[in-house]
């Protein structure tokens, strides 16, 4: 069965430290790969997606992605975080094949002013 | 503005009194997804529709029932609500005929109690 994995359930930063949130997901057919951010309070917005191309995608806010096929990963990465940034971010995948979206369990993230 | 939107917002209930929550939307998706939210779990999908009249079982469909009567709306039905159904739910929709993306856009969602 498919199934998608973060890496972090929890992960707490200081302003400015760089982010990596891990992601992997396990299907060996073409996939979609997307990442969701919900803020405190909020509904799932979508961050950024990756459908093909350049496996580097860049999405809202500062935040990247980068695809690596031979991993089964897609990684949310940023630079620099802000205190903006404290929310809980998904991970999730959809096979070419269907419509459905697998999601992983999420990463709570916390910025320390 | 395109939108889902959901009724209630917040919901407190007993258990075995029967509810609905209603979610609708105005981008003529084909595809529409109720989820729920638990912590450490992510989301879980609890049943989805292709289109109209046309639906299926999730990952955690036990104590629910949906209908698609018409393409905007795909109401959720907690027949006879326990306290483990106590979350907060996510519907979506989506236009997989749209392109390959097949992006999901989610409702405010709906925190519901039952006690």
């Amino acid at each position: 069965a498919q199934s998608v994995s973060q890496h972090n359930h929890h992960v707490i930063l200081s302003e400015a430290a760089s982010l990596e949130l891990g992601c992997n997901y396990s299907y060996g057919g073409t996939v979609n790969l997307f990442w969701y951010v919900q803020y405190p309070g909020q509904h799932l917005q979508l961050l950024l997606k990756y459908f093909s191309g350049d496996p580097l995608v860049k999405g809202i806010k500062g935040f990247e992605a980068e695809f690596i096929k031979s991993k089964f990963s897609f990684n949310l990465r940023k630079p620099s975080v802000q205190w903006s940034d404290t929310a809980e971010y998904f991970c999730a995948v959809n096979a070419r094949s269907n419509y459905q979206l697998i999601w992983g369990a999420g990463t709570k993230l916390i910025i320390k002013p | 503005e395109a939108q889902v939107t959901q009724n209630p917002r917040y919901l407190i209930t007993v258990t075995g009194k029967k509810l609905t929550v209603t979610c609708s939307q105005n981008m003529n998706h084909e595809y529409m997804s109720w989820y729920r939210q638990d912590p450490g779990l992510g989301l879980r999908q609890i049943y989805y529709s292709m289109n109209v009249e046309v639906t299926d079982k999730g990952d955690v469909p036990e104590g629910y029932k949906v209908s698609r009567k018409e393409k905007r709306n795909f109401p959720l039905i907690l027949e006879s609500p326990s306290p483990n159904q106590t979350s907060l739910y996510f519907c979506a929709s989506s236009s997989p005929s749209a392109g390959p993306y097949n992006e999901q856009f989610f409702g405010p969602g709906t925190r519901l109690t039952v006690l």
